[in-house]
């Protein structure tokens, strides 16, 4: 099984600022035939499911607003918020669907400084 | 919109079973696999399996095979995911999920990221 590593596990930053989430796979998730990364992001707030917000490890979901970044390849992968909102206070997740069975990273808690 | 909706909380006894349907919406159900995945307290999101609506084909981790059975009922447009044998740890929260699509020029490309989610159906085990 794939391995999904986030970092950190939680996270305070400051309205306005930049925050970052990393997440490591434990093997390649890029298939070589199409040069994609099989790794999505989630949001999860209190009491509600997870929200995609990123597949393919760059595309971001429509509606999603263009703070929210996702980068990396083969086993590096990071989501970047460039200028936090109260709103996006939540738990954030690193997916990957590269091989079964698809596992998840253990979730980053981003929080206001 | 594609939506879908859940059935509601359960309490369960241990060795008990239970099952938990997922109605969708708003999209051609059998066009799209439905992924289960649960999240216990405290624990990461676990993925459970998959069916293809279209052909039925099912797919599940090892660590649920001969535990958990995922079917689905294309004239309800409606997938069931039933967990046997339940013991304290099933306690979570399951989700439904549909396999993602991304379209584009009026063709859509799928695969397994999950978009969107079910509610959530919280379900007890507890003696």
């Amino acid at each position: 099984d794939i391995v999904m590593t986030q970092s950190p596990d939680s996270l305070a930053v400051s309205l306005g600022e930049r925050a970052t989430i990393n997440c490591k796979s434990s093997q390649s998730v890029l298939y070589s035939s199409n040069n994609k990364n099989y790794l999505a992001w989630y949001q999860q707030k209190p009491g509600q499911p997870p929200k995609l917000l990123i597949y393919w490890a760059s595309a971001r979901e429509s509606g999603v607003p263009d703070r929210f970044s996702g980068s990396g390849s083969g086993t590096d992968f990071s989501l970047t918020i460039s200028s936090l909102q109260a709103e996006d206070v939540a738990v954030y997740y690193c997916q990957q669907y590269y091989s079964t069975p698809y596992t998840f990273g253990q979730g980053t808690k981003l929080e206001i400084k | 919109q594609v939506q879908l909706v859940q059935s509601g909380a359960e309490v369960k006894k241990p060795g008990a079973s239970v099952k938990v349907s997922c109605k969708a919406s708003g999209y051609t159900f059998t066009n799209y696999a439905m992924h289960w995945v649960r999240q216990a307290p405290g624990q990461r999101l676990e993925w459970m399996g998959w069916i293809n609506a279209g052909n039925d084909n099912t797919e599940y981790p090892q660590k649920f095979q001969g535990r958990v059975t995922i079917t689905r009922d294309t004239s309800a447009s409606t997938a069931y995911m039933e967990l046997s044998s339940l013991r304290s740890e099933d306690t979570a929260v399951y989700y439904c999920a549909r396999e993602g699509a991304y379209c584009t020029n009026g063709v859509c490309y799928k695969d397994n990221w999950f978009d969107p989610w079910g509610q959530g159906t919280l379900v007890t085990v507890s003696s």
